[in-house]
């Protein structure tokens, strides 16, 4: 199985806090993802990444930046974290194909900003 | 750009009872619509897909159905289980840009009660 990991489940930071999501993927996957998750807002893109130090923004970047130095691994950086930045953050991988855009996700990890 | 609208956002049936939940697209040119499941404090998995060249696709107690003119795709559950319960979430590709993505829909908190 495709083993998306992201490394904390639950992280608390301070306003203004410079902050490190990680996320790997164990399947040799092109394309990583990362969403935001609130309730009633369904799962937003905030940035993607189709190749090894490419990416492109999603639909809610402002205040986000990634990071992809290596295939396996997606980062997710919040420049200096605000309590509105507070949410479920999800990873995902698939492959870089025309026809299959299946997904596969991580557990995600809630960060809370205080 | 792709949008995704997703009814109901909350559905409760009781136990043994079928569930449909609808989504619809804007993209006439959509070619792939996956359905993820999400429990309780769990990752969205993949539950079931469907391309734009098949009107029908069934695993079990649940199917998805695609009317490619209305543009629009529907999850049915049949003989729900209390296991059933959890948020669903709907998605098509974003096909513009230089690499397509999945734009989801807001989810359904889909509700058994036994």
């Amino acid at each position: 199985d495709v083993k998306v990991t992201q490394s904390s489940r639950y992280l608390v930071k301070r306003t203004g806090e410079k902050v490190f999501l990680e996320c790997v993927q164990d399947m040799d996957h092109e394309n990583m993802f990362w969403y935001r998750q609130d309730p009633g807002l369904g799962l937003r893109l905030i940035y993607f990444s189709y190749d090894v130090k490419m990416k492109e923004k999603g639909d809610i970047p402002e205040g986000y930046s990634v990071s992809r130095e290596k295939k396996e691994r997606f980062s997710l950086i919040l420049e200096s974290a605000s309590t509105n930045q507070t949410s479920m953050y999800l990873c995902a991988s698939s492959l870089r194909t025309e026809t299959n855009y299946g997904y596969t996700f991580g557990s995600g990890t809630r960060l809370t900003v205080v | 750009g792709e949008n995704v609208e997703q009814h109901p956002s909350t559905l409760s049936v009781q136990e043994g009872d079928s569930a449909v939940i609808k989504c619809t697209y804007s993209d006439s040119a959509s070619n792939y619509f996956p359905w993820y499941k999400q429990e309780l404090g769990k990752r969205p998995q993949l539950i079931i897909d469907i391309r734009s060249n098949v009107g029908e696709k069934k695993d079990q107690r649940i199917a998805v159905t695609l009317n490619k003119t209305a543009k629009h795709f529907s999850l049915h559950i049949t003989e729900t289980q209390p296991e059933d319960s959890a948020v669903y979430f709907c998605a098509a590709p974003h096909l513009g840009g230089s690499q397509g993505n999945l734009i989801f829909g807001k989810g359904t908190k889909l509700s058994v009660k036994p």
